[in-house]
């Protein structure tokens, strides 16, 4: 069921530091990403969607698509100690359809 | 806004037995539900996708057999897992998401413990 791959398991950043995560679908179906955030002991909460090549910026969180590779990344810029959570990636083969997720990232970011 | 409710947060029942779990949208029409398992592990795993006046599709390795989904109306789902064992544990989430809607709302999940 694995149609979501995310990297990296777990990254640690400074505060105030930038911080990358990856993704890629490997069905050529699914060309429409989310990333969402999980916090301890909630469900995980969309961050923000991105169906276009090219980039999507929403104030610290900026999203980049390549359709072609199917490779989508989230970059948090200027990390905070509230952004430490879980991240997943999520996939679906149109943007009303059923969401499958990666395996999260673990981003920790330090004080 | 909209938001999305699961009871109970918590629930244990011993091997064998069955949990039913409830899920709630407040603010939007859940069209269609869609239930995961997330393991101890933090992967999540589809289990089915349950869209108002249309059959339930459930994923392999799942079926309605052994979790069973009601989802009379668009504000309300659930699910019963049943002869639960060991390896059902884990924390159960409801996504919905309305009709032309692109963003799933999540409830807090229900905790499944088994012993």
């Amino acid at each position: 069921q694995q149609k979501v791959q995310q990297s990296p398991e777990s990254l640690s950043v400074p505060e105030g530091g930038m911080a990358s995560l990856n993704c890629t679908s490997s069905d050529r179906n699914f060309q429409y990403f989310w990333w969402y955030r999980q916090h301890s002991g909630e469900g995980p909460k969309a961050l923000m969607s991105i169906f276009s090549d090219g980039d999507k910026k929403e104030g610290r969180f900026t999203a980049h698509l390549n359709k072609a590779s199917l490779h989508v990344s989230l970059h948090i810029r200027d990390s905070q100690p509230s952004d430490s959570a879980l991240y997943f990636c999520a996939a679906s083969a149109a943007n009303y359809n059923v969401l499958y997720f990666g395996s999260g990232t673990k981003l920790t970011v330090e004080p | 806004g909209a938001l999305v409710y699961q009871y109970p947060r918590r629930t244990i029942c011993k091997s064998g037995t069955s949990m039913r779990m409830e899920c709630q949208a407040v603010g939007f029409q859940a069209t269609s539900v869609a239930w995961y398992r997330q393991s101890p592990q933090k992967t999540f795993e589809l289990i089915a996708l349950s869209t108002v006046n249309s059959a339930i599709k459930y994923e392999q390795n799942f079926t309605q057999e052994k979790f069973p989904i009601s989802h009379p109306n668009l504000s309300f789902s659930s699910m019963t897992v049943l002869n639960a064992y060991l390896e059902d544990r884990g924390l159960y989430l409801c996504g919905a998401r309305e009709q032309g809607g692109t963003e799933v709302f999540f409830g807090k999940g229900t905790r499944l413990t088994v012993v």
